[in-house]
């Protein structure tokens, strides 16, 4: 049983540049989730979908920060531009309904 | 500010010892979770323990829940090496279904 999967692992990138994220949940889950994780603030909810329709999006930066869902098998965080306190470990999770959630292995961004 | 609160920030103990942390909150729930999360690797959901329950055990977890006083406490008997970790709580918001997370407890268990 595969978990949520999500790509790249890695990513550094200079300012300015657009960073796309990418995330496959859990077959069968409909709510999906994306996490920041830094040392300053902790683990901090960005926006979650039910069903491929985003619920709530208070935890998004600022517009630089976009998500989308376009299927149930897919979604994406995008941030355009970057900066360097966008660097963080941006993590994806998925559930069904309101069970515990299951998380990928994070996407470790770095803005230089 | 954060919703759950861990305490301790880190702790290490021998391996074989038991291991406790407590998580405080400030808002009505419905449930509360514990997580763990490894070096480098996603979170990990442990145990749930729902508003109107006092004590939950699973294997060598054992999770009380004071509502009175918002807490939360996560023992870990018999602790191994392979128990060294980060462990959060995680509370969601009542009629919510987003999670807030605490900043953690580093637990290191030393062989």
């Amino acid at each position: 049983d595969a978990g949520v999967i999500q790509s790249p692992r890695h990513e550094v990138t200079e300012m300015g540049q657009e960073v796309t994220l990418r995330c496959k949940p859990i077959s069968g889950h409909n709510s999906l989730f994306w996490y920041r994780q830094t040392m300053m603030r902790g683990l901090e909810l960005l926006i979650y979908f039910n069903n491929n329709v985003p619920i709530d999006d208070s935890g998004m930066p600022e517009d630089r920060f976009s998500a989308k869902m376009p299927n149930a098998s897919f979604s994406t965080l995008k941030i355009q531009p970057s900066e360097p306190r966008d660097s963080a470990v941006y993590f994806c999770a998925s559930s069904l309904a309101w069970e515990p959630q299951h998380f990928g292995d994070g996407t470790r961004l770095s803005i230089l | 500010s954060q919703q759950g609160e861990e305490d301790p920030q880190a702790l290490s103990i021998q391996e074989g010892e038991n291991a406790t942390m407590n998580c405080s909150y400030k808002t009505s729930i419905n449930n509360l979770q514990w997580y763990r999360q490894n070096s480098g690797r996603g979170l990990v959901h442990l145990i749930l323990i729902r508003s109107n329950e006092r004590e939950k055990h699973s294997g060598r977890l054992r999770v009380t829940l004071d509502t009175s006083k918002k807490s939360s406490s996560l023992l870990i008997t018999a602790s191994r090496a392979a128990d060294t970790a980060s462990y959060f709580c995680a509370t969601d918001l009542e009629g919510a279904q987003k999670l807030v997370f605490g900043q953690g407890t580093r637990l290191t268990i030393n062989p």
